[in-house]
């Protein structure tokens, strides 16, 4: 069973569109976060949620909003696409106990590409 | 604010030999975590490796140790016995407190290459 996983892993589109992410984790963890790898490899964190409190890098557009139906599950949604916005975008989940490694398990990426 | 560097954009190793990937932080919180990933070709990330700030001894994992020197604030990824399979990006990360949540700041990588 697939621990972490999104859908689409490739999503081609124009810009000026809008389109989802979506990423489920089957690991039952509290918190949920989406990071973006540049075309340099760079991962940046986006978006953290932990059910309770959702953190927003600041230098986050707020084109993008994350959507989280329940705890099992973080949607990316991204409004009038940019150029700019070609990137791989990673889903990833962690435990947050008191003490701990809090290790983040990542899903397999969604490769966006805007023309 | 955190930092993460990792000087080496890419490196070298003949297989069955070990290699060390160099990973210096930046912190001013007392207590942090120091994490390693793997990046394959395929684009997946994959947990390595864990350090805390108060582990008295360095974390181990089969091949994988990280060579934690708190003082010089480095954690360093030595691999032994390298396979052809341990090709791939290597990135460190170390986390930071958030309001309920432990976000990753990432280095920019080291690109591993192992020769056969």
């Amino acid at each position: 069973d697939t621990a972490v996983s999104q859908t689409p892993k490739y999503l081609v589109t124009q810009m000026g569109n809008d389109k989802s992410i979506k990423c489920e984790q089957n690991l039952g963890h509290d918190t949920m976060y989406w990071y973006k790898q540049d075309s340099k490899k760079f991962l940046k964190i986006m978006f953290s949620y932990n059910n309770k409190e959702l953190i927003i890098n600041e230098t986050v557009p707020n084109r993008f909003s994350p959507k989280s139906p329940d705890k099992a599950h973080l949607n990316l949604h991204i409004n009038s696409l940019e150029l700019g916005d070609s990137a791989v975008y990673f889903c990833a989940s962690s435990q947050d106990f008191l003490r701990g490694p809090h290790e983040q398990y990542f899903g397999p990426g969604t490769r966006l590409t805007v023309t | 604010a955190q930092k993460i560097t990792q000087t080496q954009p890419g490196m070298f190793v003949q297989e069955k030999e070990a290699v060390t990937l160099d990973c210096t932080y930046d912190t001013s919180d007392p207590s942090y975590g120091l994490f390693w990933y793997k990046q394959p070709s395929s684009g997946e990330m994959i947990f390595l490796i864990y350090q805390g700030s108060y582990d008295q001894q360095n974390a181990t994992e089969g091949r994988y140790s990280l060579n934690f020197q708190k003082a010089r604030k480095s954690a360093n990824l030595v691999i032994s016995a390298s396979q052809l399979g341990d090709s791939a990006m290597y990135f460190c990360a170390t986390r930071r407190p958030g309001a309920g949540s432990y976000q990753l700041t990432f280095g920019k990588g080291t690109k591993l290459s192992v020769i056969p």
